[in-house]
């Protein structure tokens, strides 16, 4: 079984401060990690993945994240956000050995960027 | 390139009334399809996913069903709504174990 825990229901922030938003997972086999980013009453996008290779991801909109497999976490980093970036963020762990992607989301973190 | 179309957007239903949510996928071939459901303030659950035509895996047991009656065509039923059932529901595929595309959703309120 696998579990992820989003520690941070909601995080303010200033505009143009850094943020990140913490995720910690649990598998008993290799995963690949993934954090989506939800806009009011739309579907999810995906920011970032980590599948293997190296451990700090590069995804869109200036957000990066880290995979540290000692401490399971994959933590989500932006070093300057934008009013924009207000949304929630789900961060995904993907196990098993079959063919699907049956993916286990976290709860969420809601960013609130204000000026 | 890939869309992922879903609807209805938003659906107000009664309780005990039948309920029929359509997913179709263009621009690929045997995708892997998965409906989701978020409930107010909760995360993503997964509800079913299908790795090909008629064959359907769940993953908790509840008041719905799935179908997948073609390669791109993925369909979300109930008989008879409960109140519970009102949430965001979500629809996704992908390619293996790789990234999943998302539809917009189904806003669902039985009331």
């Amino acid at each position: 079984a696998q579990s992820v825990t989003q520690l941070d229901s909601q995080v303010p922030v200033f505009e143009e401060a850094p943020v990140e938003l913490r995720c910690n997972y649990s598998s008993s086999v290799s995963v690949y990690l993934f954090w989506y980013v939800q806009y009011p009453n739309q579907g999810l996008q995906l920011l970032l993945k980590y599948l293997s290779g190296s451990t700090l991801v590069k995804g869109i909109n200036g957000f990066e994240a880290e995979f540290n497999k000692s401490q399971t976490s994959f933590h989500l980093r932006k070093p300057s956000v934008h009013i924009s970036d207000t949304a929630e963020y789900f961060c995904a762990v993907s196990g098993g050995t079959g063919t699907a992607s049956k993916l286990t989301f976290g709860t969420g973190t809601r960013l609130q960027v204000t000026l | 390139s890939q869309t992922i179309h879903q609807w209805p957007a938003t659906l107000v239903q009664p309780v005990g009334s039948p309920l029929s949510l359509e997913c179709t996928v263009e621009g690929t071939s045997n995708p892997n399809l998965y409906w989701y459901r978020q409930a107010a303030g909760r995360g993503l659950q997964l509800l079913f996913y299908s790795v090909g035509i008629g064959q359907i895996s769940s993953e908790v047991p509840q008041n719905l069903s799935a179908s997948r009656p073609q390669d791109r065509q993925f369909i979300l039923s109930s008989k008879k709504l409960l109140l519970s059932d009102s949430g965001f529901y979500l629809c996704a595929w992908s390619v293996g174990r790789d990234i999943q595309y998302f539809g917009a959703g189904t806003r669902l309120s039985v009331l």
